[in-house]
């Protein structure tokens, strides 16, 4: 079956740590996209790459890091200077013009 | 730039009942894309329908249909036979085919609630 995978489900990590969140796509598709989502609000654009070995900044980049080493995968690092880090974050991938498709997430929870 | 609004945060229905989500944007494209997007409380998103802008015919799937008005620049969902897993979040999309991968115009969505 195509599709995105993103793991893990739930990670906590302490204050100050950085964290990888792993995204993997089967899909052959050539861009990939980070969002942010904090409880009861809209899509907030991270980063995105339209191809390997590019990417772009987002809405709300600082704070957070990615690669794109090759085309199935798309890590996004959470570092310590991302400010409030909490959140749930949501990988995708597309095909010009149509649609994205979304992994299921991934919760991140910092303390 | 494209923005999409979606003016209504919150609405209910009752079960069994229709309702109809607003969507506007902005846009000085004449060919693009507009999609719906649900996301229940698995918060997986999951496309709920496509309309292509060069299409006159309004998309259905199932009971789920949008009515697109191009020149007033507005896209709204219509659910029939409301259910309650409908209820979710629901976001509205815009897609250029003109700006390579670039990522879709999200609107800050719609809450809806299905009162059984």
């Amino acid at each position: 079956d195509g599709g995105i995978t993103q793991s893990p489900k739930y990670l906590f990590r302490k204050e100050g740590q950085n964290v990888t969140l792993s995204c993997e796509q089967n899909l052959n598709h050539d861009a990939m996209y980070w969002y942010r989502q904090d409880p009861g609000q809209g899509l907030r654009l991270i980063y995105y790459s339209q191809i390997v070995n590019d990417f772009q900044k987002g809405d709300i980049a600082e704070g957070y890091s990615v690669s794109r080493e090759k085309k199935e995968s798309f890590p996004l690092t959470v570092t310590s200077a991302q400010k409030n880090p909490t959140a749930f974050y949501l990988c995708a991938s597309s095909i010009v013009p149509y649609e994205q498709y979304f992994g299921p997430g991934t919760r991140l929870t910092v303390t | 730039a494209q923005t999409v609004t979606q003016s209504q945060p919150e609405m209910s229905v009752q079960e069994a009942e229709t309702v109809t989500l607003s969507c506007t944007y902005d846009t000085s494209e004449s060919d693009y894309y507009l999609f719906w997007y649900k996301q229940p409380p698995s918060r997986q998103m999951i496309l709920v329908i496509r309309q292509e802008a060069y299409k006159q015919q309004n998309a259905t799937e199932n009971r789920f249909s949008v009515n697109f008005q191009k020149a007033a620049k507005s896209f709204s969902l219509k659910i029939s036979d409301s259910q309650l897993g409908d209820a979710a979040m629901y976001f509205c999309a815009y897609r250029s085919p003109n700006s390579g991968n670039t990522p879709l115009v999200f609107g800050k969505g719609t809450r809806l609630s299905v009162i059984a």
